[in-house]
């Protein structure tokens, strides 16, 4: 089945440092999705973007819907050790239903 | 408490058995998903449902079952278990058709 092409699938950074990460696809998607998952727990949902070219920020998270439609961005600034877990994008398309198709996911470690 | 929960949390059963995994969301959402969480292939849609007695496939429905016969309730049925099939199960719901909100998870394991 599709699924996003997700990098990197893994980061180990140092705490206070700026994170970036992206999500692409061979395919145009409606709606970008980012998540992350806490070790044990389901994934929570961090910001939704719905227009091509969107910027939006959630805190220290900044998420983009990339102009093509076919990518998404996700930024986290100063990172903090409670910023560990992982992060997900997720993409839908027109008229599918409700159903999500997700990235490998990208794991950040943050060294204190 | 409001929200979507899952039970068993976690579970360990033998090839060969059925094994049903809950799901109970308050929140009377329409859609209702099950995804399984393996290493490699992040999240992959098992089975979905649009609303009460509404289910379709997703990506990965082989060996699985569905019902749907409450708003609140999506049980998954795995009715003979493989090994295969060892892994973390979510269960999702919303209301519109993009932000979905998850569970805990449950761990199986198939020995």
């Amino acid at each position: 089945g599709q699924q996003l092409n997700q990098s990197p699938q893994s980061m180990f950074i140092q705490e206070g440092e700026d994170v970036s990460m992206n999500c692409t696809s061979s395919s145009i998607f409606n709606t970008w999705l980012w998540y992350k998952q806490d070790p044990g727990e389901g994934p929570v949902l961090l910001i939704a973007l719905y227009k091509a070219g969107e910027l939006t920020s959630n805190g220290r998270l900044t998420a983009q819907f990339g102009i093509t439609r076919k990518d998404s961005f996700l930024n986290i600034s100063a990172s903090i050790p409670s910023d560990v877990g992982i992060y997900f994008c997720a993409g839908q398309k027109y008229n599918q239903g409700g159903k999500l198709i997700f990235g490998q996911g990208t794991e950040l470690s943050v060294k204190p | 408490d409001a929200g979507i929960t899952q039970s068993p949390r976690y579970k360990i059963t033998e090839t060969g058995r059925q094994v049903t995994l809950m799901c109970h969301q308050t929140w009377s959402h329409s859609y209702m998903f099950w995804y399984r969480q393996d290493l490699g292939h992040g999240l992959r849609l098992i089975y979905y449902s649009a609303a009460a007695d509404i289910t379709d496939k997703g990506e990965v429905p082989d060996g699985y079952v569905v019902s749907r016969s409450k708003t609140e309730n999506f049980p998954l049925t795995l009715e003979s278990a493989t090994r295969s099939q060892t892994s973390v199960y979510f269960c999702a719901s919303s209301e519109n058709t993009d932000t979905q909100y998850f569970g805990p998870g449950t761990r199986l394991t198939v020995l």
